[in-house]
């Protein structure tokens, strides 16, 4: 069966610091892999997803994440944080068939000032 | 616009009742979604639908029931089996190579 696990719960960052989300995926096959933002009460907005070709993605928000098939990772990276990127983040796999994807339990990230 | 329509925002139940939570895409999206997200358990599939007059249980279906007589319309119900229903809904379509379109969610709270 498929897994997604995010390890890190919450995050609190620095305004302007760097940023490192972590996802490990487990799938049988080659899996498509997203990457999804929320902010409170509010629905899941897609940030960048992974389907075949540069392991390096570029998203939307300044956001990039690296797929590596070895270590069944599909990390989150964004070079300087802004306040208003504050949310929770869900990490999710699938295959592009009909039941959907299945979600990670997602990070919560807080900005310092 | 394009998009996915939840409603209502809000709801509240008294326990016992049942409700339908709506959901409106103008998409043209085949397949549909329902998930459920309880604080720090990211989100559990209720139910699906592929195609009209067709859906499928999710991990978590025990409780709620669904309906597609329309391509555009996916309503799900709560009902009073449900033992645990205070929670936020999220409705979803897929587009063709596997992205999901989610709507803003309703929030369920039972009295």
């Amino acid at each position: 069966a498929q897994s997604v696990t995010q390890p890190d719960i919450h995050i609190t960052v620095s305004e302007g610091a760097s940023l490192e989300l972590r996802c490990n995926y487990s799938y049988g096959a080659t899996p498509y892999l997203f990457w999804y933002v929320q902010s409170p009460g509010q629905g899941l907005q897609l940030l960048l997803k992974y389907f075949s070709g540069d392991t390096l993605v570029q998203g939307i928000k300044g956001f990039e994440a690296e797929f590596k098939r070895s270590q069944s990772s599909f990390n989150l990276r964004k070079p300087s944080v802004h306040w208003s990127d504050a949310a929770e983040y869900f990490c999710a796999v699938g295959r592009g068939g009909a039941d959907g994807l299945t979600f990670g339990k997602g990070t919560h990230l807080i900005i310092q000032p | 616009d394009g998009g996915i329509t939840q409603s209502p925002k809000y709801l509240f139940r008294k326990e016992g009742q049942n409700v339908t939570l709506s959901c409106e895409q103008n998409l043209n999206h085949d397949a549909m979604y329902w998930y459920r997200q309880d604080p720090g358990q990211g989100l559990r599939l209720i139910y699906y639908s592929q195609i009209v007059n067709d859906f499928q249980k999710g991990d978590i279906a025990e409780g709620y029931s669904v309906s597609r007589e329309k391509k555009e319309s996916f309503p799900l119900t709560v009902t009073s089996a449900q033992k645990n229903p205070t929670a936020f809904y999220l409705c979803a379509s897929r587009r063709g190579t596997g992205e999901l379109f989610f709507g803003e969610g309703s929030r369920l709270t039972v009295l």
